[in-house]
Parts: C-alpha cells; structure tokens; sequence
C-alpha cells in the first residue's frame, strides 16, 4: 500500500532483545490497527489506537499513535520466538465510508 | 460462536473457470471486507460492502464481482480466474467503518486459491 509505509519490512533478532516497528501514513488517521499473521494464517488482532498520543499495551507490545506525524509505532520488549509472524498496520484514512488500507507488512524473525 | 468462516479454505483450479469463494458472518455487522494478500504486496482490499445490497470497489477490484444479498453473506466470484489470481484470500467484517474508527475487523482463517 501507498497509503502506509511500514517499516523495516523484515526484522531479524536475538531473542531477549527489543524491536520497534513503523507504520506511516501519507493521509490524514482516523484510527489505526495492528494485527499479527503466521503466514498462511488468519490476522489476529492486537490493538487499536484512535486518538493521538493514545498508546496501549497488551503483554510485551506496546504500540502507540502519533497523529502528528500520522505515524504509529509498535514496539516489542524483550522478544521471544512466540512474536516471531508477520505485523501489520491497517487504518481508515479514505474518506469513503468503509474503504480500510493496510501497510504491506513487516517479517519479524527472532532467533533463539 | 462461528463467527466469520469462510469456505472453501483451499482451491485449485484452471485458468478460464469460474470460481466462488464464500464468506460468512454471524455477527450481523454491517461492513464486510474482501482482501487479498500477497507476498510482497501485503494486504489489498478487493471490494467492500457497507450493508446489504450496497457494494463499492476497492483498490483491485478487476477480475472480481461481489454481491450481498443478505448481511450476513458476502461471496466473491472469479468470473474467469486468471493465474494472476493466485493468492490467499480473506474475509473480513466489521460493526462499524468510515471515518470514525470504532470497531476493529474480524478476519475469516482466508481461502488459499491456485489458478492453474
């Protein structure tokens, strides 16, 4: 997608270390998911972050949104192979009603 | 609690024919999704519906028809499937969309189809 950028689109760490991830838009947020695959598996959902400055966490992620720089950034702390899947980033910036895009995807392989 | 299935969860099929791939929610949301996702690509909204009887293209809508008769029911046919159909689908649905951001999108486990 255009529309969000993500950023690295394939990370490879040691287990026990940190990561962050980027998702940057071009148009305005109106709100912005993150969602984790397996490959060749369905998405799962993590979290959504609607207002600027808002930041959740759910175990060792934590992601937040800045609509400012209509930027968003998930960051892991201490990875374990379990994180290891494809994060994606997904948002509702069209103004057409309905119309959803997501970033093409970061890989996140942690060795053990 | 079936939630969003989708079916068939896995397709082989030849170049020309026609292809269903069906998506069904029991959730009564108003929005569903169709998606398709390759490597390299991420994933790519194909068509989308808002409620019943009101479809709208996405951003690869070329070589798809959809149609949504019933809420819950959102199939999406390869009139004539192309090998550049090749690819793992997937179904989405959500109570709300649009510009305010209220709900999140549920996702079926995807239809991996191979044109031939």
């Amino acid at each position: 997608s255009q529309e969000l950028e993500q950023s690295p689109q394939s990370l490879i760490v040691q287990e026990g270390k940190n990561l962050t991830i980027n998702c940057t838009s071009s148009k305005t947020l109106y709100g912005l998911y993150w969602y984790k695959q397996k490959y060749g598996e369905g998405l799962i959902f993590l979290m959504m972050l609607q207002k600027g400055g808002e930041e959740k966490s759910h175990e060792k992620i934590t992601a937040k949104l800045d609509e400012k720089k209509q930027q968003s950034s998930l960051h892991i702390t201490a990875s374990q192979p379990s994180h290891a899947g494809i994060y994606l980033c997904g948002a509702f910036i069209n103004t057409n009603a309905g119309k959803s895009t997501f970033g093409d995807g970061t890989t996140l392989t942690v060795k053990p | 609690d079936a939630g969003i299935t989708q079916s068939p969860r896995y397709k082989i099929t030849e170049t020309g024919r026609q292809v269903t791939l069906m998506c069904h929610q029991t959730w009564s949301h108003s929005y569903m999704f169709w998606y398709r996702q390759d490597l390299g690509h991420g994933l790519r909204l194909i068509y989308y519906s808002a409620a019943a009887d009101i479809t709208d293209k996405g951003e690869v809508p070329d070589g798809y028809v959809v149609s949504r008769s019933k809420t819950e029911n959102f199939p999406l046919t390869l009139e004539s499937a192309t090998r550049s159909q090749t690819s793992v689908y997937f179904c989405a649905s959500s109570p709300q969309g649009g510009r305010i951001v209220t709900g999140e999108l549920f996702f079926g486990e995807g239809s991996r189809l191979t044109v031939l």
